[in-house]
């Protein structure tokens, strides 16, 4: 299956910064989702976007779509350690409703 | 319950034994998923089910892999003859239809079963 991208793949920034990832995908979506996995746990949703949508907000996350770049960012304002985590972008497309992976981004936030 | 629920967390197989996993979707959730998470990065998607009715399972090794949702149980995954690249993660998730557009909603994942075959 193919898999979207992300970059950066990496990420180090100090407590207080705003972090940015971003994503790309292959293929017209219904909805794009944004999770967030903790070293070795389940994956936790955050927030998904639809294909009418070009920006959504929750709490500290903001997450945009541009649907002609096929590209979704994800920033997360004023980071916390407790942010550190693997983030991933999830597609949804077709009549099947499976979930597209990117292949993550590692950030950590240094207190 | 508000969770998806995967049992057991950690399993441990010898190559060529069978192993069973298990997924309880989130209550009035008709759609379940099931995805293969290897090198801690890389997701794979195997089947999928609306209600107990397969969905898609074009992810699915057939040999080997098997998967039911039958109703008032919990639904299954179970490999038979394990191999070593089947040591992963496996995580279940669950979604409500989105009336909208026919579609899935949010898709909620449970904590995952680590499958280890040595």
């Amino acid at each position: 299956s193919q898999q979207g991208e992300e970059d950066p793949q990496a990420l180090s920034i100090q407590e207080g910064e705003n972090a940015t990832m971003n994503c790309s995908y292959k293929t017209s979506i219904n909805n794009l989702q944004w999770y967030r996995q903790n070293s070795g746990r389940g994956l936790v949703h955050l927030i998904l976007i639809r294909s009418n949508e070009r920006e959504k907000h929750s709490g500290r996350l903001r997450v945009t779509l541009d649907t002609s770049k096929k590209s979704s960012s994800l920033l997360i304002t004023a980071s916390r350690a407790a942010d550190t985590a693997s983030y991933f972008c999830g597609s949804i497309s077709g009549g099947y409703q499976k979930v597209t992976f990117g292949t993550g981004t590692k950030l950590q936030v240094i207190p | 319950g508000e969770e998806v629920a995967q049992t057991p967390k950690h399993l441990v197989r010898g190559e060529g034994q069978k192993a069973k996993l298990y997924c309880a979707p989130i209550k009035g959730h008709s759609y379940v998923f099931w995805y293969q998470q290897v090198l801690k990065n890389e997701f794979k998607f195997l089947i999928s089910f609306q209600n107990e009715n397969v969905f898609d399972e074009t992810g699915m090794p057939k040999e080997r892999f098997s998967a039911k949702c039958l109703p008032n149980s919990p639904c299954s995954l179970e490999i038979q003859a394990t191999k070593l690249e089947d040591s992963a993660v496996y995580f279940c998730a669950s979604s409500q239809p989105f009336v909208e557009t026919g579609g899935t909603d949010t898709q909620y994942f449970g904590p995952g079963t680590r499958l280890t075959v040595l």
